[in-house]
């Protein structure tokens, strides 16, 4: 079975400048979540979606995070304009279920970001 | 919010020696979750723990749910090399969707 695939697996650009990272779920996962991990922290939930529709984006920063899942499948994160403390790990996560019982939440290998 | 604090943050031990580290939520959680992050990579689901005062084992690793359903904890019997990296616990995030990680703990082992 095919895990979760992220892309790209690292990113380096300047502050100001614009991100995009890519994951796609496992097959069938309906729930999808994108998780910001600083370095030596736990990963902080960004986003999660439900099939196509946001279930909480409390935690995510709007003024420059913008996140999407299209169609129900596939979902991008993009950051514009990056700053110097968006430096983390972006994980992409998928589970088959939701709400306060999500069962296990399968990982993607991360998209590193350096914001220089 | 909902919060999972998480001690130690840091543990060092000789191979060979036993590993605990413990987990306590602010609220009453309806389940618990443990993962392991290996150096460089992403987290790996472990164990979920539902019941008020459970104890599962995976082999020489032991989980305990507490009987308030408010702490949790993760023991290793006679760590191995391969035992290295973050261990996080995870529990739904109060009122909303999703899990909330606590800050991990980072068992380091040396031979």
């Amino acid at each position: 079975e095919a895990g979760v695939a992220q892309s790209p697996r690292y990113k380096i650009i300047e502050k100001r400048q614009s991100v995009a990272f890519w994951c796609n779920p496992i097959s069938g996962h309906a729930t999808l979540y994108w998780y910001q991990q600083i370095l030596g922290q736990g990963p902080k939930l960004l986003i999660q979606f439900q099939n196509n529709g946001v279930v909480d984006d409390s935690q995510l920063p709007k003024d420059r995070f913008s996140a999407e899942r299209l169609k129900g499948v596939d979902s991008t994160l993009k950051i514009q304009p990056a700053k110097l403390e968006d430096s983390a790990v972006y994980l992409c996560a998928s589970s088959l279920g939701s709400g306060t019982n999500t069962g296990e939440l399968f990982f993607g290998e991360g998209s590193r970001l350096t914001v220089l | 919010g909902q919060q999972v604090m998480q001690i130690p943050q840091y543990q060092h031990v000789q191979e060979g020696e036993d590993f605990t580290t413990y987990c306590n939520s602010s609220t009453t959680l309806s389940n618990i979750q443990w993962y392991k992050q290996r150096p460089g990579g992403h987290p790996v689901f472990l164990i979920q723990l539902v019941k008020s005062g459970e104890v599962k084992k995976q082999k020489r690793l032991t989980f305990q749910f507490g009987e308030a359903k408010k702490n949790s904890s993760l023991h290793i019997t006679a760590t191995q090399t391969t035992d290295v990296g973050t261990y996080f616990c995870a529990g739904p995030r109060g009122g909303a969707d999703g899990l909330t990680f606590g800050k991990g703990t980072h068992l380091i082992i040396q031979p």
